[in-house]
């Protein structure tokens, strides 16, 4: 079984604020961890995903995540906030082990960015 | 083309009616997915088909129909549905039902039920 919990339904940041997004998960496995975002009546865009190797992930926009196996937490982090950034965020994992056709996403976190 | 397209973008359509999504992806994936998400909710997984084969039906009731017609469509068919199936619908698609390989989810169609 495989859970993922998302701490803070809503972050709001000025804008060049460092922007840290909580998430932390459970898996019998190995896992393979995922951040996706969305925009406002939109579909789900990858931003990272950890699988196997470099621990410290960087994805599209800026965004960065760290895999922490001892601390089960794979944290979405970026330097500088731009408004831009406002969104849905989720983070999600899947199992590395037989047929892990199955995402299971975290609630999400609603990031809010301050001018 | 890296690219998942859903058609159409809002539907609205009664209780009685019958209408249909279209899902498309040209990436030569052969996994692809239905979801549902409801308002500040996550997706929640519906349907999955695996070289055309319907391999996860999560409990969805009846009135949902998928149909994987080739390797790059996928339809769900919509009848007699509930104003509580209001919803956003995903799809999705995966190169493969193993491996560390990312979903990618198209735009979503807005469904109201009225």
């Amino acid at each position: 079984a495989q859970s993922v919990t998302q701490l803070g339904s809503h972050v709001s940041v000025s804008e060049g604020a460092l922007v840290l997004l909580r998430c932390n998960y459970s898996s019998s496995v190995p896992p393979y961890l995922f951040w996706y975002v969305q925009y406002p009546n939109q579909g789900l865009q990858l931003l990272l995903k950890y699988t196997t190797g470099a621990t410290l992930v960087k994805g599209i926009n800026g965004f960065e995540a760290e895999f922490k196996k001892s601390e089960t937490s794979f944290h979405l982090t970026k330097p500088s906030a731009h408004m831009s950034d406002a969104a849905e965020y989720f983070c999600a994992v899947t199992n590395s082990g037989g047929s892990n056709y199955k995402l299971t996403f975290g609630k999400g976190t609603l990031l809010t960015v301050n001018p | 083309d890296t690219e998942v397209t859903q058609t159409p973008k809002h539907l609205v359509m009664g209780m009685t009616n019958k209408k249909s999504l279209k899902c498309e992806q040209h990436m030569g994936h052969r996994a692809m997915y239905w979801y549902k998400q409801k308002a500040k909710k996550p997706p929640e997984l519906m349907f999955v088909y695996s070289y055309e084969k319907l391999s996860i039906n999560e409990s969805v009731p009846s009135r949902f129909s998928p149909e994987c017609p080739n390797s790059s469509l996928l339809n769900l068919h919509l009848h007699a549905l509930q104003p509580e199936d209001s919803a956003l619908y995903l799809c999705a698609s995966r190169q493969g039902l193993a491996g560390s390989n990312e979903q990618f989810f198209g735009p979503g169609t807005r469904l109201t039920v009225l």
